[in-house]
């Protein structure tokens, strides 16, 4: 079964460094998303991206943040700078299969733990 | 705006009983509304929807949930709860910005099953 893969599954980082999360959607969906989740709480959305252009963002996901899609396959969040509150477990999620009706939901990597110290 | 709550931070139940993860809804229009589990340490996995038809609708491991639209409801439930049931659960509304599938998620409710 297709499924979404993240890479690292964790990495330690220094304040101020950047840290480049990398992603592979399943193939053939069209919609991209990075969510995020501190420390089991609240799963928090951060940005969507279709069409190679973000369609929607949250507050979170301020100047520090970007997301690209460099190749067919890949699809990456960037924090240029990193700060101690940005700890947390980073999802990458995809949805929707090109030449498919709207199903709805969103299949998950199993995500990108990133510690800031 | 839409949203989706979920009342309680943790439900605990016997192994063999049923158990009820509740969620309610705040949307404009028809909602589409989802379930998610999340084991220790791993990603969010998808369990059910409702779009439309059947307010009961069924999904993975033996769950199921019930669309109430007079109570704005889409709780979780399985009438014989696992030890292996026990993890995150999230419901979640997707939300109505164009170009987007983007799934707004409750706070999360831990469910224990205990032996």
């Amino acid at each position: 079964e297709p499924e979404v893969t993240q890479t690292p599954s964790h990495q330690v980082t220094q304040m101020g460094q950047e840290v480049i999360l990398r992603c592979v959607p399943i193939s053939n969906h069209l919609y991209f998303y990075w969510y995020r989740q501190i420390l089991g709480q609240k799963v928090e959305f951060l940005v969507s991206f279709y069409n190679n252009e973000i369609s929607e963002k949250s507050e979170i996901f301020d100047d520090q943040f970007s997301v690209e899609r460099p190749d067919g396959s890949n699809f990456t969040l960037k924090i240029r700078s990193t700060k101690l509150e940005d700890s947390a477990m980073y999802f990458c999620a995809s949805s929707t299969q090109e030449g498919q009706g709207d199903t709805g939901e969103l299949f998950f990597g199993e995500g990108s733990r990133l510690t800031v110290l | 705006a839409q949203s989706v709550a979920q009342p309680e931070d943790q439900v605990k139940v016997a192994e063999g009983n049923p158990l009820t993860v509740k969620c309610t809804y705040s949307v404009s229009g028809n909602p589409y509304l989802f379930w998610y589990v999340q084991y220790p340490n791993r990603g969010l996995q998808f369990l059910l929807k409702y779009i439309t038809g059947d307010n009961l609708v069924k999904g993975s491991y033996g769950f199921e949930a019930e669309f109430n639209k007079s109570q704005t409801s889409f709780h979780l439930k399985k009438p014989s709860a696992l030890v292996s049931d026990s993890a995150l659960y999230f419901c979640a509304v997707r939300g109505l910005s164009y170009n987007t599938d983007k799934l707004i998620f409750g706070t999360g409710t831990r469910l224990q099953v205990f032996p």
